[in-house]
């Protein structure tokens, strides 16, 4: 069984702060990883993906992704109430026939004004 | 259509009865996959199709559950004899050709009392 871990949290930082979000993967054929944005009652929402190791910046976020530890992460700078949330974390697969996303249960992020 | 749609959104059935969810995916995306996510849950793989035929029904809970595509753009999930245990929001996603970036509809919110 492939599978994606992330801590559910809630993890709680004070506005301003980063916010750094963990995710482990353990399908060491996956190739992109995607982090997605669920508001309370709300459906998820693609907020960056990542394919290389390294680093990939988009305004205030950052994924970090390290293959070799099969580890992602997300980074939140300058966090806002606005990012309170639960963040999803999913890696691709490469099982025949599989396109699906595979998902972690979410890191619920709390934002403190 | 711009997004992914998806009706009813809300649906209370009672438990025996069977249910239907619709989705209609993004225009041109080839491929569409349903997933469930219950209370304070992660995602959880249902199926995929590429075009109308399914690859991977491997998450289908049970026999009560099936999934069909015409025309390669609406798919409709049916629920037979619901339980109390399929109560969940049930997501449908679409994807381009190629691509495994997935954008979700809002959900098909199903309570079976």
């Amino acid at each position: 069984q492939k599978e994606v871990e992330q801590n559910s949290g809630p993890l709680s930082v004070p506005e301003g702060a980063i916010a750094s979000l963990n995710c482990t993967y353990s399908d060491r054929g996956s190739q992109s990883f995607f982090w997605y944005r669920q508001y309370s009652g709300k459906s998820p929402e693609l907020i960056m993906f990542i394919y290389s190791n390294g680093d990939k910046e988009d305004g205030r976020f950052t994924a970090q992704l390290n293959k070799a530890s099969q580890y992602v992460s997300l980074l939140i700078r300058d966090s806002q109430p606005s990012d309170s949330a639960t963040y999803l974390c999913a890696s691709d697969s490469m099982d025949t026939g599989r396109r699906a996303l595979t998902f972690g249960s979410g890191t619920r992020l709390q934002v403190q004004p | 259509g711009a997004g992914v749609s998806q009706s009813p959104s809300n649906k209370v059935t009672e438990k025996g009865k069977d249910v239907e969810l619709r989705c209609d995916p993004i225009s041109g995306h080839t491929a569409l996959y349903w997933y469930r996510q219950s209370l304070g849950q992660g995602l959880e793989f249902l199926i995929y199709f590429q075009g109308n035929s399914a690859p991977d029904k491997s998450g289908l809970p049970s026999d009560r559950f099936s999934a069909e595509r015409t025309g390669g753009s609406v798919s409709t999930l049916t629920i037979q004899r619901t339980q109390q245990e399929d109560s969940a929001v049930y997501l449908c996603a679409s994807s381009s050709d190629g691509g495994n970036t997935i954008y979700f509809g809002e959900g098909s919110w199903l309570t079976v009392v």
